[in-house]
């Protein structure tokens, strides 16, 4: 299965935007996700977690009550709905499987969101 | 939120042995396995050791991996160019449900 990262940008302070992470089968749906996140020259940041029912989401504080994480397995999709963007939001997002027990094996390519006036 | 830390950077000649550590908490390390990840610039992390010292198919035996208490380390011997890249060790952690990642350590093939 592959992984695909869609949605980032260029985007205003406070503004919104929504990124997808398409997969390439319906094995998918057997996938914990995570979202991950690195700001340019910076280290590998955890953001968000789905289970595979889509229930059960956990975030870290930094975009606590700020992101919000869906996935729809009919689509083979995973999303993360961002708002109130900063600046300190400036990363490169990368979906990647997994969860307590299973490493993050599979990952995308990432996609870059620019929070900038 | 929850703090992994690793030394920012270490080097070796090819041929050496170079280790890196990995030191979190009893939320983290201490209570889950640790995995490890090798990335070069502008490219996904890999997976590089997960389970604390089990290698996934394809990644050389010169990559080792161990965890004792809530601390972890990676070794690689026998140091080649291409290794040359960032490192991060990860566990989950169980107060945020959710992985935390170790601050990073940038290996140089001098």
């Amino acid at each position: 299965m592959q992984l695909v990262e869609s949605g980032g940008g260029l985007v205003q302070p406070g503004g919104s935007l929504r990124l997808s992470c398409a997969a390439s089968s319906s094995a998918f749906s057997n996938y914990e996700m995570n979202w991950v996140r690195q700001a340019p020259g910076k280290g590998l940041e955890w953001i968000s977690y789905i289970n595979r029912s889509g229930r059960s989401p956990s975030y870290a504080d930094s975009v606590m009550g700020r992101f919000t994480i869906s996935r729809d397995n009919a689509k083979n999709a995973l999303y993360l709905q961002m708002g109130s963007l900063r600046a300190e939001d400036t990363a490169v997002y990368y979906c990647t499987t997994g969860n307590r027990r299973q490493p993050l094996v599979l990952w995308g390519q990432g996609t870059l969101v620019t929070v900038s006036s | 939120q929850s703090v992994v830390t690793q030394p920012p950077s270490t080097s070796g000649t090819p041929g050496q042995r170079v280790s890196i550590s990995c030191s979190g908490s009893s939320s983290n390390i201490g209570s889950n396995i640790v995995n490890w990840y090798q990335q070069f610039p502008g490219t996904a992390p890999k997976l590089l050791i997960y389970s604390n010292n089990q290698r996934p198919s394809g990644v050389p035996d010169r990559f080792s991996g161990s965890k004792s208490g809530t601390s972890a380390s990676l070794a690689i011997s026998g140091l080649q160019s291409e290794d040359e890249a960032d490192y991060y060790c990860a566990a989950w952690d169980d107060n945020l449900n959710g992985y935390v990642f170790g601050t990073g350590t940038k290996v140089t093939v001098l």
